[in-house]
């Protein structure tokens, strides 16, 4: 059964600085998706970003980019020049490309300070 | 183009009642997924639907169930409601049956608090 970690409850940032957001997964699938969604404390969920299990480049949208590192089952978040209106609640997800099913980690609070 | 709709917004029930939740997908998609989202539990995934068939299930018991009709949109219905089913609940749609390259769209929810 596939799993996905995200191992920081909660992250503080300084604005303007750059942070990273961990995200880990078990899986046996060849090909799958993994996937970054942004919650503002409204409950929306907001797309930022996705990999495919077959990109060889590090998926990037704006100021936020995915560091895919295959091997170790890491797909980590990283977003630059961090604004105020950044602090929210952010689910890394994997979808299996053999079920179809997306699942998502526990998630992450971010914090941006001014 | 609208995005996904849920509906009602805001529900109270009382434990013992039945609740039914509903999703309206972006025009077009085929795929709708529920998850249950609750501050010690995270969001869990319940079930998604394609082309009215459900083809995933997550582990909830059978109290849970839903279905989708031949417009894609989609209904969850929870029976014999518990304190612990208080949740926000979300539906996701997407263009296919969630292949692993295609974003799913979220709407804003349905936050259901059973008393």
């Amino acid at each position: 059964a596939q799993k996905i970690t995200q191992t920081q409850p909660g992250m503080f940032v300084q604005e303007k600085e750059a942070v990273t957001l961990d995200c880990t997964y078990d899986t046996s699938d060849q090909s799958y998706g993994l996937f970054w969604y942004k919650q503002p404390s409204s409950g929306e969920m907001i797309f930022l970003i996705y990999q495919g299990s077959y990109d060889e480049q590090n998926a990037t949208e704006g100021r936020y980019s995915l560091n895919f590192q295959k091997a170790r089952k890491s797909a980590n978040l990283v977003i630059s020049a961090s604004q105020l209106g950044d602090s929210a609640m952010y689910f890394c997800g994997f979808c299996s490309g053999n079920t179809g099913k997306l699942i998502f980690g526990q998630g992450t609070t971010l914090q941006v300070k001014p | 183009k609208a995005g996904v709709t849920q509906t009602p917004r805001y529900l109270i029930k009382t434990r013992g009642q039945q609740v039914t939740l509903s999703c309206s997908p972006i025009s077009g998609h085929r795929s709708v997924s529920w998850y249950q989202q609750t501050p010690g539990q995270g969001l869990q995934f319940l079930f998604e639907y394609f082309s009215e068939t459900q083809r995933n299930k997550g582990n909830f018991p059978g109290r849970f169930s839903g279905r989708q009709f031949s417009n894609s949109r989609s209904e969850m219905n929870v029976s014999t409601l518990e304190l612990g089913d208080s949740a926000l609940y979300l539906c996701a749609s997407s263009r296919q049956a969630q292949p692993a390259n295609t974003e799913a769209f979220f709407g804003q929810g349905t936050r259901l608090t059973v008393v």
